[in-house]
């Protein structure tokens, strides 16, 4: 069936690294892709997207490309800050679905200063 | 604009009593989703619906829980009775029509802690 897989965490960085959260996607169709972001205490917002293959989602200095060759669909930052800590949920939606998501079990991250 | 608006944000109420959370759906917006966040099983997808149906109910996890959806700006989820394996935070959020090319507007959530 149709899933998404994200690297494990928690993910601890310093502040200014280099950022990096795997993804992988398993679908029958032709998915659009996210990355949603959870504060603590907040419920999720949609961080970037991308609806086709090649397509580069960015917000917040953040960046993902979809891949259909490797089905991935990597978050990057190059200089992260501390306000970035959050939880990181990458996810597909297949238009045969509706407006359905399929959500990854998400990523904690979380920056010292 | 408002966002999705849930209520209550936070309940504590003692095992064995019916709890009911509400959501209201950003104007204009046609599906509806509850979803149950917890650390051991992460957000979980509990039940939606378009146009007031429900699609897919699905993860409704057993016969305790129910959702109804009168009408387009109102929805409820009801838990009876509870249990404290129950205690999680759950979320409303909506879309527009056409889904919005997927994306969905999350409320802050309910923080429900059964005893």
């Amino acid at each position: 069936g149709d899933s998404v897989t994200q690297m494990e965490g928690p993910v601890t960085l310093s502040e200014e690294a280099f950022l990096t959260i795997n993804c992988t996607y398993t679908a029958t169709g032709y998915p659009s892709l996210f990355w949603y972001v959870q504060y603590p205490g907040e419920g999720l917002q949609l961080l970037l997207k991308a609806t086709k293959a090649d397509d580069k989602g960015s917000n917040k200095g953040f960046e993902a490309t979809y891949r259909k060759e490797t089905t991935s669909f990597h978050l990057e930052k190059g200089s992260v800050q501390v306000s970035d800590s959050a939880v990181y949920f990458c996810a597909l939606s297949l238009y045969s679905s509706a407006s359905k998501i399929i959500f990854g079990s998400g990523t904690r991250l979380s920056i010292r200063p | 604009d408002a966002g999705v608006i849930q209520s209550p944000r936070h309940e504590v109420t003692e095992m064995g009593q019916e709890v009911t959370l509400r959501c209201k759906p950003i104007s204009g917006h046609n599906s509806l989703f509850w979803y149950r966040q917890t650390m051991m099983r992460g957000l979980e997808l509990l039940i939606y619906f378009n146009n007031n149906v429900p699609i897919d109910d699905s993860g409704m996890p057993e016969d305790r829980f129910s959702a109804k959806m009168p009408n387009a700006s109102f929805s409820t989820l009801k838990i009876q009775p509870s249990e404290p394996r129950d205690s999680a935070v759950y979320f409303c959020a909506s879309s527009p029509p056409g889904g919005g090319k997927g994306e969905q507007f999350f409320g802050p959530g309910t923080r429900l802690t059964v005893l």
